[in-house]
């Protein structure tokens, strides 16, 4: 059973461009979750999403993100006109509901830098 | 409101030292407790959980017991070894299920 899967994992972007992020869950996960990490700082968390449904973003900047998990294929976090303070880790985690009692699995992280 | 307080780092310990890594916990609701480690350019992984008041979590000769009335979940485990040295972060989940709230995670180095 594979585990969650990122790709990419490292990303280089000038300021100004666009990136994506792409997160495949683990398979029987319907319930996905994108946290950035920070350098020296720990995880915090952006958004949560089922397929098809923004369920909590309440951690998104308001400006230039977005997240999606469509009917099929892979959550993207996008980030456009990317600016040097996205450089960052941005790790999807995966679980099968909607539970305090489930663990969440991460991916091995997406590692953004800005130029 | 939901957070978790974590031990400064970075610790570092001589192999088959005594290892305690310190957390506390402020939650809105009945929280779920987890340790995670993170290894060099890697994603977290889930070291042990607790899901109720006096419950340990183990693994691999960590442990974390729930304690409700100090509002922690100190990770400890008896000996150390090289292998060890990551980074440790505390995290707890509330009803909702919506996130995971984390520490600002303890780097563990350990010498030979």
């Amino acid at each position: 059973n594979a585990g969650v899967m990122q790709n990419p994992r490292h990303l280089v972007r000038r300021r100004g461009q666009e990136a994506r992020l792409r997160c495949s869950p683990m398979k029987g996960h319907s319930h996905v979750y994108w946290y950035r990490q920070l350098p020296e700082e720990g995880l915090k968390f952006m958004v949560y999403l089922q397929k098809e449904n923004i369920i909590d973003e309440s951690g998104m900047p308001k400006e230039r993100f977005s997240a999606e998990f469509p009917k099929e294929g892979p959550s993207i976090l996008r980030i456009q006109q990317v600016v040097r303070g996205d450089s960052a880790a941005y790790f999807c985690a995966s679980s099968p509901g909607q539970s305090r009692y489930n663990e969440q699995f991460f991916g091995p992280g997406t590692r953004l830098t800005v130029l | 409101g939901n957070s978790v307080t974590q031990m400064e780092g970075p610790v570092t310990l001589s192999e088959e030292a005594f290892l305690t890594i310190n957390c506390t916990y402020t939650a809105t609701g009945y929280p779920s407790l987890f340790w995670y480690v993170q290894y060099p350019g890697e994603g977290l992984q889930l070291l042990l959980k607790a899901t109720k008041a006096d419950d340990k979590g183990s693994n691999k000769g960590f442990e974390a017991t729930y304690r409700k009335e100090t509002t922690s979940f100190h990770l400890e485990k008896g000996s150390v070894q090289v292998s060890d040295s990551a980074v440790y972060f505390c995290a707890l989940s509330i009803n909702t299920g919506n996130q995971f709230y984390f520490g600002t995670g303890t780097s563990l180095t350990v010498i030979p």
